[in-house]
């Protein structure tokens, strides 16, 4: 079935810095990807739905130009956290709907998710 | 607005039976989601429901009522490997694939 590579896996990164993280649709392609948040104990929070050839679409107070999206091909999404603090390391998952020809009912594949710690 | 709710945590032994309730409010609903997800793990697709009725699959079972904005999930026969947050979520009609999802609902099965 359709697959959703996420990586890093795992990233520690200073204060300040920027992190790039990739989510890539193996075996199909993904017009539209999305971007999950989620801090501990809590839910999956909708951060941005990634649009090939286009621009994201940024959910209400998430700040576009702190995580900038890039959707350049129908296999590539990729999420950068920009000048990162403390109160950005979070669990960030993607996402993307499988091919139509899937039978699961699943909407979402997921990728296995990014651990960010900014220290 | 839109809004879904579900339990934040619930216990039950091995064996037994778990039902987890969720309701939700929306606008151009398309379809109500279960998934499971171990800590620190991407979550894993349960079940979709979008018509009234229960959708059986193995021990877990989905149920839904949409005039009520309710659904539950069952789970039957609990194995320990059952711990886990069970997240409900609905897609409503302005893009496939879009979930809002509810907290999550950490089940506890103890021996």
């Amino acid at each position: 079935g359709a697959v959703v590579s996420q990586h890093p896996s795992r990233v520690i990164c200073k204060s300040g810095t920027s992190v790039k993280i990739e989510c890539r649709s193996l075996d199909f392609q993904a017009t539209t990807m999305f971007w999950y948040r989620q801090f501990p104990k809590q839910s999956l929070m909708l951060m941005a739905t990634s649009n090939e050839g286009s621009k994201a679409t940024y959910e209400q107070g998430v700040e576009k130009d702190k995580f900038l999206i890039n959707h350049a091909s129908l296999t590539l999404s990729t999420l950068t956290v920009t000048s990162a603090h403390p109160e950005d390391s979070s669990f960030y998952i993607c996402s993307a709907p499988p091919p139509t020809e899937e039978g699961d009912n699943s909407p979402l594949h997921f990728g296995n998710g990014t651990r960010l710690t900014v220290t | 607005g839109q809004n879904i709710d579900q339990p934040t945590e619930m216990t039950a032994t091995e064996g037994a039976i778990v039902q987890i309730n969720c309701t939700y409010q929306t606008s151009g609903f398309n379809g109500l989601f279960w998934y499971q997800q171990h800590a620190g793990e991407a979550p894993t697709f349960l079940s979709y429901n979008v018509l009234d009725g229960l959708e059986e699959k193995g021990r877990f079972s989905s149920f839904l009522s949409r005039s009520k904005g309710y659904s539950y999930l069952l789970l039957k026969e609990l194995q320990m490997k059952d711990s886990a947050s069970y997240l409900c979520a609905f897609m409503t009609t302005d893009s496939w694939g879009k979930l809002q999802f509810g907290a999550g609902t950490q089940v506890v099965v103890t021996p």
